[in-house]
Protein backbone atom coordinates (compact mmCIF):
# COMPACT_ATOMS: atom_id res chain seq x y z
CA UNK A 1 0.00 0.00 0.00
CA UNK A 2 1.37 3.73 -0.69
CA UNK A 3 1.78 5.70 1.99
CA UNK A 4 1.62 9.07 0.79
CA UNK A 5 -0.03 8.99 -2.78
CA UNK A 6 -0.69 11.85 -5.11
CA UNK A 7 -2.42 12.25 -8.49
CA UNK A 8 -1.97 13.07 -11.39
CA UNK A 9 1.66 12.21 -11.60
CA UNK A 10 1.61 14.40 -14.52
CA UNK A 11 0.09 17.52 -15.47
CA UNK A 12 0.10 19.60 -18.65
CA UNK A 13 -2.20 22.48 -18.94
CA UNK A 14 -2.21 25.95 -20.42
CA UNK A 15 -1.79 29.28 -19.02
CA UNK A 16 -4.20 30.94 -16.91
CA UNK A 17 -6.25 27.67 -16.23
CA UNK A 18 -6.74 26.51 -12.72
CA UNK A 19 -5.60 23.21 -11.65
CA UNK A 20 -5.62 20.86 -8.39
CA UNK A 21 -3.11 18.34 -7.26
CA UNK A 22 -4.58 15.92 -4.83
CA UNK A 23 -2.58 13.77 -1.94
CA UNK A 24 -3.68 11.48 0.51
CA UNK A 25 -1.44 9.28 3.31
CA UNK A 26 -2.53 6.22 5.23
CA UNK A 27 0.25 6.78 7.62
CA UNK A 28 -2.19 8.39 10.50
CA UNK A 29 0.56 11.67 10.33
CA UNK A 30 -0.85 14.60 12.09
CA UNK A 31 0.90 17.13 9.65
CA UNK A 32 1.49 17.00 5.91
CA UNK A 33 3.48 19.25 3.49
CA UNK A 34 3.32 20.35 0.06
CA UNK A 35 7.45 21.13 -1.49
CA UNK A 36 8.14 22.59 -4.97
CA UNK A 37 11.18 20.55 -6.75
CA UNK A 38 12.43 23.74 -9.12
CA UNK A 39 14.48 22.89 -12.20
CA UNK A 40 17.20 23.47 -10.29
CA UNK A 41 16.27 20.84 -8.20
CA UNK A 42 16.30 22.59 -5.01
CA UNK A 43 13.11 21.28 -3.01
CA UNK A 44 11.17 24.10 -1.02
CA UNK A 45 8.78 23.87 1.84
CA UNK A 46 5.44 25.64 0.42
CA UNK A 47 2.91 24.56 3.03
CA UNK A 48 3.01 22.98 6.25
CA UNK A 49 -0.32 21.87 7.67
CA UNK A 50 -1.82 20.15 10.79
CA UNK A 51 -5.10 20.14 12.48
CA UNK A 52 -4.02 23.29 14.51
CA UNK A 53 -2.22 25.78 12.08
CA UNK A 54 -1.30 26.17 8.21
CA UNK A 55 2.03 27.90 8.09
CA UNK A 56 2.89 29.46 4.55
CA UNK A 57 5.88 30.02 3.13
CA UNK A 58 6.09 33.50 2.70
CA UNK A 59 7.66 33.19 -1.13
CA UNK A 60 4.62 31.55 -2.05
CA UNK A 61 2.28 33.33 -4.47
CA UNK A 62 -1.29 33.48 -2.57
CA UNK A 63 -2.60 31.87 -6.34
CA UNK A 64 -1.43 28.56 -4.73
CA UNK A 65 -3.83 27.45 -1.75
CA UNK A 66 -3.92 24.18 0.05
CA UNK A 67 -7.19 22.57 1.26
CA UNK A 68 -7.63 19.67 3.79
CA UNK A 69 -11.19 17.89 3.86
CA UNK A 70 -9.73 15.70 6.56
CA UNK A 71 -6.47 14.63 8.24
CA UNK A 72 -5.27 12.07 5.60
CA UNK A 73 -5.88 14.79 2.42
CA UNK A 74 -4.03 18.04 1.47
CA UNK A 75 -4.75 19.13 -2.07
CA UNK A 76 -3.22 21.99 -3.51
CA UNK A 77 -5.29 24.29 -5.54
CA UNK A 78 -3.33 26.62 -8.49
CA UNK A 79 -5.51 29.44 -9.91
CA UNK A 80 -3.80 31.14 -13.06
CA UNK A 81 -1.14 29.18 -13.74
CA UNK A 82 2.03 30.64 -14.85
CA UNK A 83 4.80 29.86 -16.93
CA UNK A 84 6.99 29.59 -13.71
CA UNK A 85 4.90 27.34 -12.02
CA UNK A 86 6.44 24.59 -14.12
CA UNK A 87 7.99 22.17 -11.38
CA UNK A 88 7.89 18.89 -9.40
CA UNK A 89 5.56 19.25 -6.69
CA UNK A 90 5.85 17.11 -3.55
CA UNK A 91 3.08 16.25 -0.62
CA UNK A 92 4.91 14.49 2.69
CA UNK A 93 3.33 13.73 5.84
CA UNK A 94 5.25 12.93 9.48
CA UNK A 95 4.16 13.07 12.68
CA UNK A 96 4.86 16.55 14.45
CA UNK A 97 8.93 16.58 14.87
CA UNK A 98 9.88 13.22 12.71
CA UNK A 99 10.73 12.59 9.51
CA UNK A 100 8.56 13.15 6.71
CA UNK A 101 7.50 10.78 4.13
CA UNK A 102 6.58 11.65 0.32
CA UNK A 103 4.54 11.29 -2.36
CA UNK A 104 6.11 10.33 -5.80
CA UNK A 105 5.66 13.77 -7.72
CA UNK A 106 3.43 15.43 -9.60
CA UNK A 107 5.12 17.13 -12.66
CA UNK A 108 3.40 20.12 -13.82
CA UNK A 109 4.13 21.79 -17.14
CA UNK A 110 2.46 24.91 -17.73
CA UNK A 111 2.22 25.59 -21.82
CA UNK B 1 18.39 32.80 1.60
CA UNK B 2 19.48 29.16 2.07
CA UNK B 3 19.68 27.63 5.33
CA UNK B 4 20.74 24.25 4.75
CA UNK B 5 23.56 23.74 2.38
CA UNK B 6 25.37 21.07 0.28
CA UNK B 7 28.29 22.32 -1.26
CA UNK B 8 29.32 19.46 -3.35
CA UNK B 9 26.79 18.64 -6.03
CA UNK B 10 28.89 15.33 -6.82
CA UNK B 11 30.52 12.49 -5.51
CA UNK B 12 31.95 9.48 -6.96
CA UNK B 13 33.23 6.36 -5.10
CA UNK B 14 34.47 3.08 -5.67
CA UNK B 15 32.14 0.56 -4.73
CA UNK B 16 33.35 -1.25 -1.23
CA UNK B 17 34.89 2.25 -0.04
CA UNK B 18 33.77 4.79 1.88
CA UNK B 19 30.99 7.82 0.79
CA UNK B 20 31.05 10.88 2.95
CA UNK B 21 28.20 13.40 2.38
CA UNK B 22 28.64 16.86 3.81
CA UNK B 23 26.07 19.37 5.18
CA UNK B 24 26.16 23.04 6.69
CA UNK B 25 23.45 25.05 8.29
CA UNK B 26 23.30 28.41 9.48
CA UNK B 27 20.48 28.87 11.82
CA UNK B 28 21.21 27.49 14.91
CA UNK B 29 17.66 27.13 15.99
CA UNK B 30 17.25 23.77 13.90
CA UNK B 31 17.07 20.62 16.11
CA UNK B 32 16.25 17.56 14.37
CA UNK B 33 18.47 17.10 10.84
CA UNK B 34 18.08 14.15 8.55
CA UNK B 35 18.97 12.67 5.19
CA UNK B 36 17.17 11.93 2.14
CA UNK B 37 17.62 9.74 -0.64
CA UNK B 38 16.17 10.58 -3.94
CA UNK B 39 16.24 8.22 -7.48
CA UNK B 40 14.91 9.42 -10.45
CA UNK B 41 11.15 10.42 -10.93
CA UNK B 42 10.77 9.27 -6.86
CA UNK B 43 9.98 11.06 -4.22
CA UNK B 44 12.79 11.92 -1.62
CA UNK B 45 12.84 8.96 0.64
CA UNK B 46 13.99 8.78 4.26
CA UNK B 47 17.39 7.11 5.49
CA UNK B 48 18.39 8.64 8.53
CA UNK B 49 17.76 11.49 11.10
CA UNK B 50 19.24 12.86 14.17
CA UNK B 51 18.53 15.46 17.30
CA UNK B 52 20.58 18.07 18.45
CA UNK B 53 20.95 16.57 21.64
CA UNK B 54 23.08 13.91 19.77
CA UNK B 55 26.85 13.94 17.89
CA UNK B 56 26.36 10.71 16.35
CA UNK B 57 23.47 7.93 14.18
CA UNK B 58 24.24 4.66 13.65
CA UNK B 59 21.59 2.65 10.79
CA UNK B 60 23.09 -0.62 9.57
CA UNK B 61 25.76 1.26 6.91
CA UNK B 62 24.58 4.51 7.40
CA UNK B 63 25.83 7.06 9.90
CA UNK B 64 25.00 10.36 10.43
CA UNK B 65 27.62 12.86 12.54
CA UNK B 66 26.58 16.20 13.89
CA UNK B 67 28.95 18.88 15.09
CA UNK B 68 26.93 21.92 16.30
CA UNK B 69 29.56 24.06 17.02
CA UNK B 70 30.57 23.72 13.24
CA UNK B 71 26.96 23.51 12.38
CA UNK B 72 27.92 20.52 9.95
CA UNK B 73 26.30 17.05 9.40
CA UNK B 74 27.73 14.27 7.34
CA UNK B 75 26.26 11.43 5.96
CA UNK B 76 28.82 8.19 5.79
CA UNK B 77 27.88 5.11 3.76
CA UNK B 78 30.33 1.83 4.49
CA UNK B 79 30.95 0.13 2.65
CA UNK B 80 29.08 2.03 -0.29
CA UNK B 81 26.76 -0.24 -2.87
CA UNK B 82 26.49 0.42 -6.51
CA UNK B 83 22.29 0.78 -5.65
CA UNK B 84 23.31 3.63 -3.34
CA UNK B 85 23.74 5.29 -6.34
CA UNK B 86 21.10 8.79 -6.05
CA UNK B 87 20.84 12.69 -5.36
CA UNK B 88 21.03 12.79 -1.38
CA UNK B 89 19.42 15.62 0.53
CA UNK B 90 20.38 16.47 4.38
CA UNK B 91 17.21 18.36 5.88
CA UNK B 92 16.72 20.29 9.03
CA UNK B 93 13.82 21.98 11.09
CA UNK B 94 12.71 23.23 14.20
CA UNK B 95 9.64 23.66 16.06
CA UNK B 96 9.89 27.19 15.54
CA UNK B 97 8.78 26.79 12.06
CA UNK B 98 6.11 24.35 12.29
CA UNK B 99 8.65 21.43 12.20
CA UNK B 100 8.91 22.23 8.36
CA UNK B 101 12.22 20.76 6.81
CA UNK B 102 14.78 23.10 4.76
CA UNK B 103 16.56 21.07 2.68
CA UNK B 104 19.81 21.50 1.18
CA UNK B 105 20.21 21.30 -2.77
CA UNK B 106 21.71 17.72 -2.68
CA UNK B 107 24.40 15.37 -3.87
CA UNK B 108 24.71 13.41 -6.47
CA UNK B 109 26.63 10.02 -5.61
CA UNK B 110 27.80 7.59 -7.66
CA UNK B 111 29.30 4.09 -6.63
CA UNK B 112 30.96 2.85 -9.04
CA UNK B 113 31.41 -1.35 -9.42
Amino acid sequence: DTAVSQTPKYLVTQMGNDKSIKCEQNLGHDTMYWYKQDSKKFLKIMFSYNNKELIINETVPNRFSPKSPDKAHLNLHINSLELGDSAVYFCASSHTGKAAFFGQGTRLTVV
Amino acid sequence: DQQVKQNSPSLSVQEGRISILNCDYTNSMFDYFLWYKKYPAEGPTFLISISSIKDKNEDGRFTVFLNKSAKHLSLHIVPSQPGDSAVYFCAASTPNTGNQFYFGTGTSLTVIP
